[in-house]
């Protein structure tokens, strides 16, 4: 699986847009970027995932540039519950390989 | 959606003792399982990968006489830390989902060690 670069960490203020970027240029054709995020003491939850086509969902965007060496997802007004440590990960199997993750605090 | 149910969700036990701990798919037969380790500020590690009706497949570095895999069933795996010392302490979380499908994770099992 392709290696994926986040920022250790970011602040939002609550109410706007969190905008989390993903670097992962070595991502072959047929790998996926998928979204999780860990809140502190739970499980991850998926948030969203994509191939090359820009996706939505109830919880967020995922952004994918053309030549999809990078990614962004997008929580459109993020809330204090948003605050958790989210993966990027990139696959095309079953076995998901974590990173660091972005640390992402909401603040009111 | 598609739910993962973990228990325990805490475990506090002694030195020597072997615990099990239980992953079910709720909502869809799970031929294929996941465990994985995190420590304390450590993003997650996975441990092994579990197949229905046949043996585990463990990572590199994971003794598998150490952290036994069964896989009875379409929705059931099973994760026993056998003579658990301190140093076994750590979160377990497994996940599963249908291939092509977004993998779901259960709540974690904290273990303690004393």
């Amino acid at each position: 699986d392709a290696k994926t670069t986040q920022p250790t960490s970011m602040d939002c203020a609550e109410g706007r847009a969190a905008n989390l970027p993903c670097n992962h240029s070595t991502i072959s054709g047929n790998e996926y970027v998928y979204w999780y995020r860990q809140i502190h003491s739970q499980g991850p939850q998926y948030i969203i995932h994509g191939l090359k086509n820009n996706e939505t969902n109830e919880m967020a965007s995922l952004i994918i540039t053309e030549d999809r060496k990078s990614s962004t997802l997008i929580l459109p007004h993020a809330t204090l519950r948003d605050t958790a440590v989210y993966y990027c990960i990139v696959h095309n199997d079953y076995k998901l390989s974590f990173g660091a993750g972005t640390t992402v605090t909401v603040r009111a | 959606g598609a739910v993962v149910s973990q228990h325990p969700s805490r475990v506090i036990c002694k030195s020597g003792t072997s615990v099990k701990i239980e992953c079910r798919s709720l909502d869809f037969q799970a031929t294929t399982m996941f465990w994985y380790r995190q420590f304390p500020k450590k993003s997650l590690m996975l441990m092994a990968t579990s197949n229905e009706g046949s043996k585990a497949t463990y990572e590199q570095g994971v003794e598998k006489d150490k952290f036994l895999i069964n896989h009875a069933s379409l929705t059931l795996s099973t994760l026993t830390v056998t003579s658990a010392h301190p140093e076994d302490s750590s979160f377990y979380i497994c996940s599963a989902g249908r291939r092509d499908q977004p993998q779901h994770f259960g709540d974690g099992t904290r273990l303690s060690i004393l």
